[in-house]
């Protein structure tokens, strides 16, 4: 069965620094990852997602995620923090086969951002 | 264009009572998903409906319950309340209900049961 690991429920950073959350997978197919953020009282926001192809996949508000397929990792780096990137983030994993549009979320991260 | 609008979105019941809520997908979309999400368990899976048809269900009680209409609309319900149904329900629209498609949640409804 399909699982997420999200290592740190809590991450602090500062404002400009490099924001790394972690995301490792577990997969019986090739896995169809993807990255949410949720602001507070609001749903979830696509971030990026990897499918097929290119490993290094390119998102929203500055934000990259690398599939590494040996490791089993899919972590989510942005190069300078915004305070306004202060949210919960969240790794999915997609329940393929025939799982149709069921996501398996981790626990999620949530990410501080200090001036 | 309108997001996935979900109402209520608070809701305040006791025990024992039950429970329905809606999800309006983004037009267009025929698939509508729904998720629980909850400080302990995170989010869960709770079904998914497709074109009037539940295509997938997660791990919940048969208290848990769905439709969806023919304008792609969807109401979940659950009776008989207890306690650890509170939570925060999240619906997410998509167009045609495969991967590739880009899945948009709504804002949720919160549900207290007392």
């Amino acid at each position: 069965a399909q699982s997420v690991t999200q290592l740190g429920s809590h991450v602090s950073v500062s404002e400009g620094a490099l924001v790394l959350l972690r995301c490792n997978y577990s997969s019986s197919v090739p896995p169809y990852l993807f990255w949410y953020v949720q602001y507070p009282n609001q749903g979830l926001q696509l971030l990026l997602k990897y499918t097929t192809g290119a490993t290094l996949v390119k998102g929203i508000n500055g934000f990259e995620a690398e599939f590494k397929k040996s490791e089993t990792s899919f972590h989510l780096t942005k190069p300078s923090a915004h305070m306004s990137d202060a949210a919960e983030y969240f790794c999915a994993v997609s329940d393929l086969p025939g799982g149709y549009n069921k996501l398996i979320f981790g626990a999620g991260t949530r990410l501080a951002v200090h001036p | 264009k309108a997001g996935v609008t979900q109402t209520p979105r608070y809701l305040i019941k006791t025990r024992g009572q039950q429970v329905t809520l809606s999800c309006s997908p983004i037009s267009g979309h025929r698939s509508v998903s729904w998720y629980q999400q909850t400080p302990g368990q995170g989010l869960q899976f709770l079904f998914e409906y497709f074109s009037e048809t539940q295509r997938n269900k997660g791990n919940f009680p048969g208290r848990f319950s769905g439709r969806q209409f023919s304008n792609s609309r969807s109401e979940m319900n659950v009776s008989t309340l207890e306690l650890g149904d509170s939570a925060l329900y999240l619906c997410a629209s998509s167009l045609l209900g495969s991967m590739d498609n880009e899945q948009f949640f709504g804002p949720g409804t919160r549900l207290t049961v007392l």
